[in-house]
C-alpha cells in the first residue's frame, strides 16, 4: 500500500538555525498538509497545500514558516530562524481530495532545537 | 466552525474485555468523522472513517464506531481488546469534505492490562 514517507525521522538543530523537514506523499495525491504535534499536547494543523500554493494556514504558521512542492514529487516545510517552542514533532499527510476521503499520514520528524 | 472533544485521556481495559473510546464532536455542516491510531514513536494510521454513508462503520483491526447525529456522538469500541491495541487514539473531524484541513481532537491513551 502506498505510503507517505518523511525525512529525516529526526532532526536536531541549534536554536536560530534553518531546517528542512521533508516529505513524499502518495504518488498521486492532490492535497498535502503538515500539522505538528508538542510532546504531551494535541495535534495541530499548520498548513494545506494545493495546485502549487497554500490553501490554508493556521496563526502558528507565521513567516519564520514556508512550504514547498519543489519538483513535483517532494514537499518540503522550511522553518527559517527556528526557536526552541519549535521542537515537535511535525508530520505530513496528503489526500487524494474531494469529499469523504481521508488524509494519509507519514511517520513524522522530531525536531529538537538546542 | 468544527471541533472534537474526546472525553477521556487514559482509558484502562483488561485484556480480552471490550473498549470504548468516547468522541463528540460539533460541526456547521455535515460532518467526515475519522479514528487514527498512533502507536509510540509512529505515525497517525487511519482506523476508520464515516461519510455519510452507513452509521456503523467497521475498521482494521476489529474497531468499529457509530455516528449518532442525535448525541453528536462517534465513540470507537472494539469487543475484545488485544495488547497490541495498547496506544493513543484520535477522533478527527472535517466539514469541508475532508480535503482541507481536519481538527484533532486531544487524543485518548489506551492501556491494556494483562
Amino acid at each position: 500500500e502506498p505510503e507517505v514517507t518523511q525525512t529525516p525521522s529526526h532532526q536536531v538543530t541549534q536554536m536560530g538555525q534553518e531546517v528542512i523537514l521533508r516529505c513524499v506523499p502518495i504518488s498521486n495525491h492532490l492535497y498535502f498538509y503538515w500539522y505538528r504535534q508538542i510532546l504531551g499536547q494535541k495535534v495541530e494543523f499548520l498548513v494545506s497545500f494545493y495546485n502549487n500554493e497554500i490553501s490554508e494556514k493556521s496563526e502558528i504558521f507565521d513567516d519564520q514558516f514556508s512550504v514547498e512542492r519543489p519538483d513535483g514529487s517532494n514537499f518540503t516545510l522550511k522553518i527559517r530562524s527556528t526557536k526552541l517552542e519549535d521542537s515537535a514533532m511535525y508530520f505530513c499527510a496528503s489526500g487524494a481530495g474531494g469529499p469523504n476521503q481521508p488524509q494519509h499520514f507519514g511517520d513524522g520528524t522530531r525536531l529538537s532545537i538546542l | 466552525a468544527q471541533s472534537v472533544t474526546q472525553l477521556d485521556s487514559h482509558v484502562s481495559v483488561s485484556e480480552g474485555t471490550p473498549v470504548l473510546l468516547r468522541c463528540n464532536y460539533s460541526s456547521s455542516y455535515s460532518p467526515s468523522l475519522f479514528w487514527y491510531v498512533q502507536h509510540p514513536n509512529k505515525g497517525l494510521q487511519l482506523l476508520l472513517k464515516y461519510t455519510s454513508a452507513a452509521t456503523l462503520v467497521k475498521g482494521i483491526n476489529g474497531f468499529e464506531a457509530e455516528f449518532k447525529k442525535s448525541e453528536t456522538s462517534f465513540h470507537l469500541t472494539k469487543p475484545s481488546a488485544h495488547m497490541s491495541d495498547a496506544a493513543e487514539y484520535f477522533c478527527v473531524v472535517s466539514d469541508s469534505g475532508g480535503y482541507q484541513k481536519v481538527t484533532f481532537g486531544t487524543g485518548t491513551k489506551l492501556q491494556v492490562i494483562p
